[in-house]
């Protein structure tokens, strides 16, 4: 039990574009889903707390235009990355609370590749 | 949520128990303490957690000492497939997770 995914696993994308990436709890409900960051030889970096049907909460210096976040339902986050840079390439990784247990369970990452 | 110290890297022989510390002196009462790992590539996978009492799961053991103030996971067999990155945590029930730099653990054959 307790499984994460998400899709896409890879992207690549042209600069100035979005991209949205799904986080889906595929055997139980979540109201809280976190978005993170990874970029090579550095640890997660925690980017914003999705609650379902509220807005998100952003972490400090993370710009909550440009990482657009819906949790619409209980089941389901979306991280969109608009206007991308090749500064914004890097490892998403998604997360999602176990109400009963309140263990947090992450799904297997997005590489995302701006050119 | 109480920082948390680990060594930066360790390695360890295959078959033979790898035994990772974690040193959280600054601890609170209500704040427990996790594990996860994370294999290339991937996204961190939970491994156990407590708050006083040591605890055994199917992966590890988790012994935490009686001041709390650091714990040791304990892989009782290890595989070359346990090379990862492991993260110890303290978070009080409902925070969010703050990774740290974590236990980059090789295993050798």
């Amino acid at each position: 039990g307790a499984v994460v995914s998400q899709h896409p696993s890879r992207v690549i994308c042209k600069s100035g574009t979005s991209v949205k990436i799904e986080c889906r709890s595929l055997d139980f409900q979540a109201t809280t889903m976190f978005w993170y960051r990874q970029f090579p030889k550095q640890s997660l970096m925690l980017m914003a707390t999705s609650n379902e049907g509220s807005k998100a909460t952003y972490e400090q210096g993370v710009e909550k235009d440009k990482f657009l976040i819906n949790h619409a339902s209980l089941t389901l986050s979306t991280l969109t990355v608009t206007s991308a840079h090749p500064e914004d390439s890097s490892f998403y990784i998604c997360s999602a609370r176990h109400g009963s247990t309140d263990t947090q369970y992450f799904g297997p990452g997005t590489r995302l590749t701006v050119l | 949520d109480a920082k948390t110290t680990q060594p930066t890297s360790m390695d360890c022989a295959e078959g033979r128990a790898a035994n990772l510390p974690c040193n959280h002196s600054t601890i609170s009462g209500n704040e427990y303490v996790y594990w996860y790992r994370q294999i290339h590539s991937q996204g961190p996978q939970y491994i156990i957690h407590g708050l006083k009492n040591n605890e055994t799961n199917e992966m590890a053991s988790l012994i935490i000492t009686e001041d709390r103030k650091s714990s040791t996971l304990i892989l009782p067999h290890a595989t070359l497939r346990d090379t990862a990155v492991y993260y110890c945590i303290v978070r009080v029930v409902g925070n969010q997770f703050y990774f740290g730099t974590g236990t980059s653990l090789t295993v050798i054959p």
